[in-house]
């Protein structure tokens, strides 16, 4: 049974840092693609950024590109996002998502976590 | 990046009609297409990939088709559960992975 349980959110003002992490379970963690995804409050989702399965590939969203940094600790089987010099824009519940299929170049979603919310307000 | 367009971005139907939404992408993006159903609170679901593949365990009502850049989802016959907002996503030429804007399916 796959599962992705995500942590670590909460309110921080702007400028602040925040951590997410991701709990993965029930796969073979090494040898997925694995994606945050957001949704701001009354929009649609946004694609923000993709650890490649060899854990050396990163791609980020150009809103986060430079202030965001995704990783994993292997021993753990969990994802990480790092989240620095936050702002507003950045208020969003995120959700970790897996790619579906081991070392899949096909990059859509098959199971999500149940979202964090990020809520970036002085 | 390539931008998809869903439209309607709204709906109202009954229980039992027939639903269709559009997703128009672009550039040509093959049949490197996704859909997914969300609903408040909870995470997405994949419901179709390879613009017609159904998942795995998603009711056979939900069906997709088209190549290139346009592409429709359609439901065969509404249902209660169904009443959610529903969002095409490309994988064809990436980084960046795109989301459609989303069509929100209501009850009439």
């Amino acid at each position: 049974q796959v599962h992705l349980v995500e942590s670590g959110g909460g309110v921080v003002q702007p400028g602040r840092s925040l951590r997410l992490s991701c709990a993965a379970s029930g796969f073979t963690f090494t040898t997925y693609t694995m994606h945050w995804v957001r949704q701001a409050p009354g929009k649609g989702l946004e694609w923000v950024a993709v650890l490649v399965y060899d854990g050396r590939n990163k791609y980020y969203a150009d809103s986060v590109k430079g202030r965001f940094t995704i990783s994993r600790d292997t021993s753990k089987n969990t994802l990480y996002l790092q989240m620095d010099s936050l702002r507003d824009e950045d208020t969003a519940v995120y959700y970790c998502a897996r790619t579906r299929g081991p070392y899949s170049s096909g990059w859509y979603f098959d199971y999500w976590g149940q979202g964090s919310l990020v809520t970036v307000s002085s | 990046a390539i931008q998809l367009t869903q439209s309607p971005s709204s709906l109202s139907a009954s229980v039992g009609d027939r639903v269709t939404i559009s997703c128009r992408a672009s550039q040509g993006i093959t049949s490197a297409l996704a859909w997914y159903q969300k609903k408040p609170g909870k995470a997405p679901k994949l419901l179709l990939y390879d613009a017609s593949s159904l998942e795995s365990g998603v009711p056979s009502r939900f069906s997709g088709s088209g190549s290139g850049t346009d592409f429709t989802l359609t439901i065969s016959s509404l249902q209660p559960e169904d009443f959610a907002t529903y969002y095409c996503q490309q994988f064809d030429n990436y980084p960046p992975l795109t989301f459609g804007g989303g069509t929100k399916v209501e009850i009439k």
